[in-house]
């Protein structure tokens, strides 16, 4: 099946630092998601992508949507305290039959120091 | 904001015990999914559910899970005998097309 590779797998910064994380395929999705994961919660969605080459923001977040369709980043600026967690990127494969079949990546653990 | 609901919010059980998990998905979702993450991996696909019926499952989703939506409002997952590694975080999540809300989860033990 289709497997997204994301990196890194953990980041350790300083507040107010910047931070950029990222997601590959071999395979092309259509829809790539980005959600945030706190201890002992389930993943809540943070920024959706829909169409090849789009930049979306939210806030300090920033995700774009690859123009091969194959990957997506995640940008954090002026990082804070409670941006820690754990960071999935999703996807839902071309050619997929079911809506949210999603397709998660491994993760990427974030720890901010103040 | 409409939220996934999910109970309880940990389960423990003997091995080889029936369990099931529960949840009530947002009302005006039509698609509905099982997803689970075992201890310090990735969330992974069991199921998808729509119009009554299993639209699409993984290879994990094999003869000892079945979903349900007894009523209106509910959607369950049993695992009929349960294993040492179905120990894991159940999602359940919800959507109208392509962006699932989560809910917060039932971790379940298996001893």
């Amino acid at each position: 099946g289709q497997q997204l590779n994301q990196s890194p797998q953990s980041m350790f910064i300083q507040e107010g630092e910047d931070v950029s994380m990222n997601c590959t395929s071999s395979s092309i999705f259509n829809t790539w998601l980005w959600y945030k994961q706190d201890p002992g919660e389930g993943p809540v969605l943070l920024i959706a992508l829909y169409k090849a080459g789009e930049l979306t923001s939210n806030g300090r977040l920033t995700a774009q949507f690859g123009i091969t369709r194959k990957d997506s980043f995640l940008n954090i600026s002026a990082s804070i305290p409670s941006d820690v967690g754990i960071y999935f990127c999703a996807g839902l494969p071309a050619g997929g039959t079911s809506y949210g079949k999603l397709t998660f990546g491994q993760g990427t653990i974030l720890t901010v120091h103040p | 904001e409409p939220e996934v609901t999910q109970t309880p919010s940990h389960q423990v059980t003997q091995m080889g015990q029936e369990v099931i998990l529960r949840c009530v998905p947002i009302s005006n979702h039509l698609y509905f999914y099982w997803y689970r993450q075992i201890l310090g991996q990735k969330v992974e696909f069991l199921v998808s559910f729509y119009n009554n019926e299993i639209s699409e499952k993984s290879e994990i989703f094999d003869d000892q899970f079945s979903v349900e939506r007894p009523d209106g409002s509910n959607f369950t997952l049993k695992i009929r005998s349960t294993k040492l590694e179905d120990s894991a975080m159940y999602f359940c999540a919800s959507s109208e097309e392509n962006v699932a809300t989560f809910g917060s989860g039932t971790q379940l033990s298996v001893l």
